[in-house]
């Protein structure tokens, strides 16, 4: 599995804009990026997904650079409500069927 | 569309004692996980079916955990018997997995275990 490091926690103030790097630096050529939210009490949420250059939905953007070796989950403009834990993903190809490997999340605080 | 239903929300045993917990995930879906999450940490994989057949059971205790997946749809997570340690939530996900490396996974609430 491609091991991914993330900040253990940031924090920030409402209106700031969040941005959150996972380093995943044995990524293999087919796999892609994905992030996932968690609130207390919860299981995760899918948030976004990539495989190169940038992705952007109504949540979030993701940066991959060309070396896809780290990525960045930007949150722009963040609210109360978006104190959560953040997982960045990099799944196994092959064989694997899709298997992931959480780590242990960057937990976010977001304060007025 | 409905989400991935778990059962119960709480749970409060003796260790030693035996428990259950029941999934039902996303219709159509056939690759079904349970993860193991202590608290302050990530969620850990127990077991991936795909439909009825297990995938990778790898993190599996299987001297006190087992689970089954009877038709491919439903799936049931026992433990016995229950130790301290294993006082954890312990969520189901599912994913409609077309393209592996696409995976995408959608989670139940999980079912909050505790042993005494």
């Amino acid at each position: 599995l491609a091991k991914t490091t993330q900040p253990i926690s940031m924090d920030s103030y409402e209106g700031q804009e969040v941005n959150i790097t996972c380093s995943h630096n044995n990524i293999a050529t087919n796999d892609y990026i994905t992030w996932y939210q968690q609130f207390p009490s919860q299981g995760p949420r899918f948030i976004i997904q990539g495989y190169k250059t940038k992705v952007t939905n109504e949540v979030a953007s993701l940066f991959i650079p060309a070396d896809r070796k780290s990525s960045t989950l930007s949150l722009p403009r963040v609210s109360l409500s978006d104190t959560a834990v953040y997982y960045c993903l990099v799944g196994e190809t092959g064989d694997s069927w899709g298997k992931f490997q959480f780590g242990a999340g960057t937990q976010v605080v977001v304060t007025p | 569309e409905a989400g991935v239903a778990q059962s119960p929300r709480y749970k409060i045993i003796e260790k030693r004692q035996s428990v259950a917990f029941w999934c039902n995930p996303i219709s159509g879906h056939a690759t079904l996980y349970w993860y193991q999450q202590i608290l302050g940490q990530g969620p850990k994989l127990l077991i991936q079916f795909q439909n009825n057949g297990v995938v990778d059971d790898s993190q599996l205790p299987k001297d006190r955990f087992s689970a089954e997946r009877l038709k491919g749809v439903d799936s049931t997570l026992k433990i016995q018997p229950a130790k301290l340690e294993d006082s954890a939530v312990y969520l189901c996900a599912s994913s409609l997995v077309q393209d592996p490396r696409k995976n995408i996974q959608y989670f139940g609430a999980g079912t909050r275990l505790s042993v005494l």
